[in-house]
Protein backbone atom coordinates (compact mmCIF):
# COMPACT_ATOMS: atom_id res chain seq x y z
CA UNK A 1 0.00 0.00 0.00
CA UNK A 2 1.14 3.42 -0.99
CA UNK A 3 -0.76 5.66 0.28
CA UNK A 4 -0.35 7.98 3.29
CA UNK A 5 0.34 5.96 6.90
CA UNK A 6 0.61 7.56 10.45
CA UNK A 7 1.40 5.73 13.67
CA UNK A 8 0.30 5.49 16.31
CA UNK A 9 -3.29 5.55 15.06
CA UNK A 10 -4.61 5.90 18.98
CA UNK A 11 -2.87 7.59 21.72
CA UNK A 12 -3.61 8.00 25.21
CA UNK A 13 -1.39 10.28 27.57
CA UNK A 14 -1.78 12.13 30.83
CA UNK A 15 -1.99 16.24 31.24
CA UNK A 16 1.56 16.94 31.09
CA UNK A 17 3.17 13.86 29.22
CA UNK A 18 4.67 14.85 25.73
CA UNK A 19 3.54 13.09 22.78
CA UNK A 20 4.98 12.34 19.44
CA UNK A 21 3.29 11.65 15.97
CA UNK A 22 4.65 10.22 12.83
CA UNK A 23 3.34 10.66 9.15
CA UNK A 24 5.17 8.61 5.64
CA UNK A 25 3.40 10.59 3.05
CA UNK A 26 3.09 9.06 -0.47
CA UNK A 27 6.79 8.52 -1.80
CA UNK A 28 6.93 11.06 -4.44
CA UNK A 29 4.71 13.58 -2.71
CA UNK A 30 7.08 16.69 -2.03
CA UNK A 31 4.37 18.60 0.39
CA UNK A 32 3.31 17.22 3.47
CA UNK A 33 0.66 18.55 5.65
CA UNK A 34 -0.91 18.31 9.39
CA UNK A 35 -4.62 19.26 10.40
CA UNK A 36 -6.09 18.61 13.49
CA UNK A 37 -10.15 18.25 13.70
CA UNK A 38 -12.05 18.22 16.90
CA UNK A 39 -15.60 16.17 16.99
CA UNK A 40 -17.88 18.10 14.24
CA UNK A 41 -15.45 20.33 12.77
CA UNK A 42 -13.54 20.27 9.84
CA UNK A 43 -9.91 19.58 9.83
CA UNK A 44 -8.00 22.77 11.18
CA UNK A 45 -4.69 23.62 9.71
CA UNK A 46 -1.39 23.39 12.00
CA UNK A 47 1.79 23.26 9.37
CA UNK A 48 2.90 22.83 5.90
CA UNK A 49 6.51 21.08 4.46
CA UNK A 50 7.62 21.23 1.19
CA UNK A 51 10.63 18.60 1.34
CA UNK A 52 11.94 19.78 4.39
CA UNK A 53 11.36 23.07 4.72
CA UNK A 54 8.68 24.09 7.14
CA UNK A 55 7.21 27.16 5.28
CA UNK A 56 4.06 27.98 7.22
CA UNK A 57 2.81 27.29 10.87
CA UNK A 58 -0.99 28.47 11.92
CA UNK A 59 -1.75 30.92 14.66
CA UNK A 60 -3.42 27.90 16.39
CA UNK A 61 0.16 25.82 16.74
CA UNK A 62 1.12 26.82 20.26
CA UNK A 63 4.94 26.63 21.54
CA UNK A 64 3.97 23.43 22.37
CA UNK A 65 3.82 22.07 19.46
CA UNK A 66 7.12 21.26 16.74
CA UNK A 67 6.64 19.50 14.04
CA UNK A 68 9.77 18.24 11.67
CA UNK A 69 10.72 16.67 8.60
CA UNK A 70 14.16 15.93 8.60
CA UNK A 71 15.12 14.44 5.22
CA UNK A 72 11.49 15.68 2.95
CA UNK A 73 10.23 11.91 3.66
CA UNK A 74 8.58 11.15 7.09
CA UNK A 75 7.50 13.82 9.33
CA UNK A 76 6.76 14.05 13.05
CA UNK A 77 4.50 16.38 15.04
CA UNK A 78 5.39 16.55 18.84
CA UNK A 79 2.89 18.24 21.76
CA UNK A 80 5.33 19.02 24.61
CA UNK A 81 3.16 19.30 28.17
CA UNK A 82 -0.36 18.09 26.70
CA UNK A 83 -3.31 19.40 27.80
CA UNK A 84 -6.72 18.34 28.06
CA UNK A 85 -7.91 20.76 25.16
CA UNK A 86 -5.47 18.82 22.86
CA UNK A 87 -7.18 16.32 22.54
CA UNK A 88 -8.36 15.49 19.06
CA UNK A 89 -8.21 14.33 15.78
CA UNK A 90 -4.20 14.78 14.26
CA UNK A 91 -4.35 14.21 10.75
CA UNK A 92 -1.44 14.50 8.06
CA UNK A 93 -1.73 14.84 4.26
CA UNK A 94 0.24 14.50 1.25
CA UNK A 95 0.38 16.30 -2.33
CA UNK A 96 2.26 17.17 -4.81
CA UNK A 97 3.46 20.59 -5.10
CA UNK A 98 0.96 23.27 -7.26
CA UNK A 99 -1.57 20.28 -7.34
CA UNK A 100 -5.10 21.39 -5.78
CA UNK A 101 -5.56 17.64 -4.24
CA UNK A 102 -3.77 16.11 -1.28
CA UNK A 103 -4.31 12.87 -0.05
CA UNK A 104 -5.36 12.19 3.61
CA UNK A 105 -3.79 9.32 6.38
CA UNK A 106 -5.85 7.25 8.93
CA UNK A 107 -5.36 10.06 11.79
CA UNK A 108 -3.82 9.60 15.24
CA UNK A 109 -6.25 9.93 17.90
CA UNK A 110 -4.73 11.76 20.94
CA UNK A 111 -7.33 11.91 24.07
CA UNK A 112 -5.40 13.57 27.06
CA UNK A 113 -6.53 12.52 30.69
CA UNK B 1 -12.22 35.06 4.09
CA UNK B 2 -11.30 31.77 3.50
CA UNK B 3 -14.75 30.69 4.98
CA UNK B 4 -16.53 27.57 3.70
CA UNK B 5 -20.45 26.86 4.81
CA UNK B 6 -21.85 23.61 4.28
CA UNK B 7 -25.41 23.23 4.57
CA UNK B 8 -27.24 21.06 6.40
CA UNK B 9 -24.86 20.68 9.20
CA UNK B 10 -26.63 17.26 9.88
CA UNK B 11 -29.10 14.73 7.60
CA UNK B 12 -30.85 11.60 8.32
CA UNK B 13 -32.28 10.06 5.32
CA UNK B 14 -33.47 6.24 4.67
CA UNK B 15 -32.28 4.09 2.33
CA UNK B 16 -33.74 4.63 -1.53
CA UNK B 17 -34.15 8.35 -0.95
CA UNK B 18 -32.13 11.33 -2.96
CA UNK B 19 -30.09 14.22 -1.35
CA UNK B 20 -28.26 17.06 -1.83
CA UNK B 21 -25.91 18.76 0.44
CA UNK B 22 -24.06 22.59 0.01
CA UNK B 23 -20.78 23.99 0.31
CA UNK B 24 -20.55 28.20 -0.06
CA UNK B 25 -18.66 30.65 0.25
CA UNK B 26 -18.21 34.82 -0.38
CA UNK B 27 -15.27 34.36 -2.57
CA UNK B 28 -14.04 32.66 -5.63
CA UNK B 29 -12.90 29.11 -6.02
CA UNK B 30 -9.85 27.92 -8.00
CA UNK B 31 -10.61 24.86 -7.03
CA UNK B 32 -12.86 22.96 -4.94
CA UNK B 33 -12.39 19.56 -3.29
CA UNK B 34 -15.01 17.05 -1.92
CA UNK B 35 -14.16 14.34 0.72
CA UNK B 36 -15.90 11.82 2.48
CA UNK B 37 -14.70 10.83 6.33
CA UNK B 38 -15.74 7.94 8.07
CA UNK B 39 -15.91 7.97 11.79
CA UNK B 40 -12.47 7.38 13.39
CA UNK B 41 -10.33 7.61 9.84
CA UNK B 42 -8.94 10.37 7.64
CA UNK B 43 -10.67 12.14 4.95
CA UNK B 44 -11.19 10.02 1.23
CA UNK B 45 -11.07 12.44 -1.29
CA UNK B 46 -14.08 12.07 -3.83
CA UNK B 47 -13.62 14.53 -6.55
CA UNK B 48 -12.17 17.89 -7.75
CA UNK B 49 -14.08 20.83 -9.61
CA UNK B 50 -12.14 23.36 -11.63
CA UNK B 51 -14.18 24.84 -13.96
CA UNK B 52 -17.74 27.40 -13.25
CA UNK B 53 -20.77 25.15 -14.66
CA UNK B 54 -18.86 21.83 -14.07
CA UNK B 55 -20.66 18.67 -13.59
CA UNK B 56 -18.84 15.60 -12.34
CA UNK B 57 -20.36 12.07 -11.61
CA UNK B 58 -18.98 9.20 -9.49
CA UNK B 59 -21.56 6.29 -9.61
CA UNK B 60 -24.16 7.81 -7.60
CA UNK B 61 -23.13 10.91 -6.69
CA UNK B 62 -23.26 14.29 -8.94
CA UNK B 63 -20.69 17.11 -7.94
CA UNK B 64 -21.68 20.53 -9.23
CA UNK B 65 -19.21 23.46 -9.61
CA UNK B 66 -21.55 27.11 -9.76
CA UNK B 67 -20.85 29.18 -12.68
CA UNK B 68 -19.55 31.90 -10.76
CA UNK B 69 -17.72 29.16 -8.89
CA UNK B 70 -18.11 30.63 -5.23
CA UNK B 71 -20.54 27.55 -4.68
CA UNK B 72 -20.63 23.58 -5.01
CA UNK B 73 -23.37 20.91 -4.39
CA UNK B 74 -23.13 17.15 -3.98
CA UNK B 75 -26.21 15.01 -5.17
CA UNK B 76 -26.89 11.55 -4.16
CA UNK B 77 -28.98 9.33 -5.86
CA UNK B 78 -30.75 6.33 -3.87
CA UNK B 79 -28.94 6.64 -0.93
CA UNK B 80 -27.43 3.78 0.67
CA UNK B 81 -25.80 3.07 4.26
CA UNK B 82 -22.14 2.83 2.99
CA UNK B 83 -22.74 6.47 1.67
CA UNK B 84 -23.20 7.45 5.65
CA UNK B 85 -20.26 9.40 6.90
CA UNK B 86 -18.91 12.67 7.16
CA UNK B 87 -19.00 15.38 3.69
CA UNK B 88 -16.14 17.93 3.31
CA UNK B 89 -15.50 20.76 1.14
CA UNK B 90 -12.37 22.04 0.66
CA UNK B 91 -10.51 25.00 -1.09
CA UNK B 92 -6.94 25.19 -2.44
CA UNK B 93 -5.88 28.78 -2.04
CA UNK B 94 -2.25 29.66 -1.63
CA UNK B 95 -0.64 26.00 -1.29
CA UNK B 96 -3.23 25.47 1.72
CA UNK B 97 -6.34 23.63 2.14
CA UNK B 98 -9.33 25.52 3.81
CA UNK B 99 -12.17 22.88 5.00
CA UNK B 100 -16.45 23.68 5.41
CA UNK B 101 -17.05 21.56 9.07
CA UNK B 102 -18.58 19.35 6.96
CA UNK B 103 -22.10 17.40 6.38
CA UNK B 104 -23.19 14.52 8.83
CA UNK B 105 -25.05 12.03 6.80
CA UNK B 106 -26.91 8.97 8.32
CA UNK B 107 -28.55 6.77 5.80
CA UNK B 108 -30.65 4.15 8.04
CA UNK B 109 -31.46 0.61 5.89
Amino acid sequence: DTGVSQDPRHKITKRGQNVTFRCDPISEHNRLYWYRQTLGQGPEFLTYFQNEAQLEKSRLLSDRFSAERPKGSFSTLEIQRTEQGDSAMYLCASSLVGADEQFFGPGTRLTVL
Amino acid sequence: TQLLEQSPQFLSIQEGENLTVYCNSSSVFSSLQWYRQEPGEGPVLLVTVVTGGEVKKLKRLTFQFGDARKDSSLHITAAQPGDTGLYLCARYNFNKFYFGSGTKLNVKP
